[in-house]
């Protein structure tokens, strides 16, 4: 079993619609959570970090559920350039980031 | 702006070459990742590196595999001898004190071993 786990999707969603998925981590000493981005076949990107309180970045909104492990990102009004790869990352004490699988997001017209 | 810069971004070999991929982190940053990413196995952790000092390889075949940084500027991965497995897309990574928990990945290197 991965140490974080993703739906890999893919999530064909309307343009305009809202999107969300999940994932799941299972060391239960992770301290930070990110989302990172990866577009088809280039690196990936930061999107955003994840905190304990919620997070909002412009249509972006990240939650952590501590007790459950598990952390979302929800996309509101879909823009085609939305389309790729969202990966969960999580860190312990340390520097090393945990990568899931990542969830694939199609948004179509 | 500032990027992470690798080199090679192809590199097509046969079974048994060695092969050197390299790394021109973001000037400044003292910490340096290198990662593998594969459709079966996703990103996974090769090794990295803090002041140019090796701190966790423990995701790297040793047998094969050595990562190093000669200076601050640049960090080397080779593989030798070069097996099919070894295909995949390598991505170096930098970050910088105290905002390590942010990495700037490069474009990486997308090697063939046939």
């Amino acid at each position: 079993r991965k140490e974080v786990e993703q739906d890999p999707g893919p999530f064909n969603v309307p343009e305009g619609a809202t999107v969300a998925f999940n994932c799941t981590y299972s060391n239960s000493a992770s301290q930070s959570f990110f989302w990172y981005r990866q577009d088809c076949r280039k690196e990936p990107k930061l999107l955003m970090s994840v905190y304990s309180s919620g997070n909002e970045d412009g249509r972006f909104t990240a939650q952590l559920n501590r007790a459950s492990q598990y952390i979302s990102l929800l996309i509101r009004d879909s823009k085609l350039s939305d389309s790729a790869t969202y990966l969960c990352v999580t860190k312990a004490a340390g520097n090393k980031l945990t990568f899931g699988g990542g969830t694939r997001v199609l948004v179509k017209p | 702006d500032a990027r992470v810069t690798q080199t090679p971004r192809h590199k097509v070999t046969e079974m048994g070459q060695e092969v050197t991929m390299r790394c021109q982190p973001i000037l400044g940053h003292n910490t340096v990742f290198w990662y593998r990413q594969t459709m079966m196995q996703g990103l996974e952790l090769l090794a990295y590196f803090r002041n140019r000092a090796p701190l966790d390889d423990s995701g790297m075949p040793k047998d094969r595999f050595s990562a190093e940084m000669p200076d601050a500027t640049l960090a080397t991965l080779k593989i030798q001898p070069s097996e099919p497995r070894d295909s995949a897309v390598y991505f170096c990574a930098s970050g910088s004190r105290p905002l390590e928990d942010t990495q700037y990945f490069g474009p990486g290197t997308r090697l063939t071993v046939l």
